[in-house]
């Protein structure tokens, strides 16, 4: 079953604008959690992570923190350029889960606009 | 290092044909992975493998076999494609199971 919920698009801001999207997993042990982002035409590459609660990820100006009590990790940024403009997977991974071990969120596009 | 690759990168079949998709790695890594990612629906896994010589089915394992070549080499067989199976097919690989996966650049498939 569906073991990542993440707010799906497009969501369409401003350049400059702050920028928030939701993430939430399912609470079935301790999973670490990553941000992937896909630029036009290209695979899926890391954005961040976070291995256990209240670790902050951060890389390129994005942020997430893992908040175990409210099972999310939600990926903020506090201004977005146009060149963030790219779909992203928010994915619980469950070390030993086999073929559940990863989900992937069914991605959010942001389009950033000038 | 090329990391991921995939081949090729474009593919039209018509149903009933079969062909592989080819995927590398020059990582060492030990896991690999092939997904498909259809509009809506995010990335699906096909099929995986912890290790060298090992492979277990995901979530959409139908119409589809993989055969773990050595420990770079991870390659999707589809034997009678059908018209569903289109879509865009990525390789992944990672250190060891669900650690950070890298990605391949895809291959788009479309079957008439």
């Amino acid at each position: 079953g569906d073991s990542v919920t993440q707010m799906e698009g497009p969501v369409t801001l401003s350049e400059e604008a702050f920028l928030t999207i939701n993430c939430t997993y399912t609470a079935t042990g301790y999973p670490s959690l990553f941000w992937y982002v896909q630029y036009p035409g290209e695979g899926l590459q890391l954005l961040l992570k976070a291995t256990k609660a209240d670790d902050k990820g951060s890389n390129k100006g994005f942020e997430a923190t893992y908040r175990k009590e409210t099972t999310s990790f939600h990926l903020e940024k506090g201004s977005v350029q146009v060149s963030d403009s790219a779909v992203y997977f928010c994915a619980p991974s469950y070390s030993g889960g086999g073929a559940d071990g990863l989900t992937f969120g069914k991605g959010t596009h942001l389009i950033i606009q000038p | 290092n090329a990391g991921v690759t995939q081949t090729p990168k474009f593919q039209v079949l018509k149903t009933g044909q079969s062909m592989t998709l080819q995927c590398a790695q020059d990582m060492n890594h030990n896991s690999m992975y092939w997904y498909r990612q259809d509009p809506g629906m995010g990335l699906r896994l096909i099929y995986y493998s912890a290790s060298e010589g090992t492979t277990d089915k995901g979530e959409v394992p139908n119409g589809y076999n993989v055969s773990r070549l050595n420990k770079r080499e991870f390659s999707l067989r589809l034997e009678s494609a059908a018209p569903s199976q289109t879509s865009v097919y990525f390789c992944a690989s990672s250190e060891s199971g669900w650690e950070t996966q890298y990605f391949g650049p895809g291959t788009r498939l479309l079957v008439l």
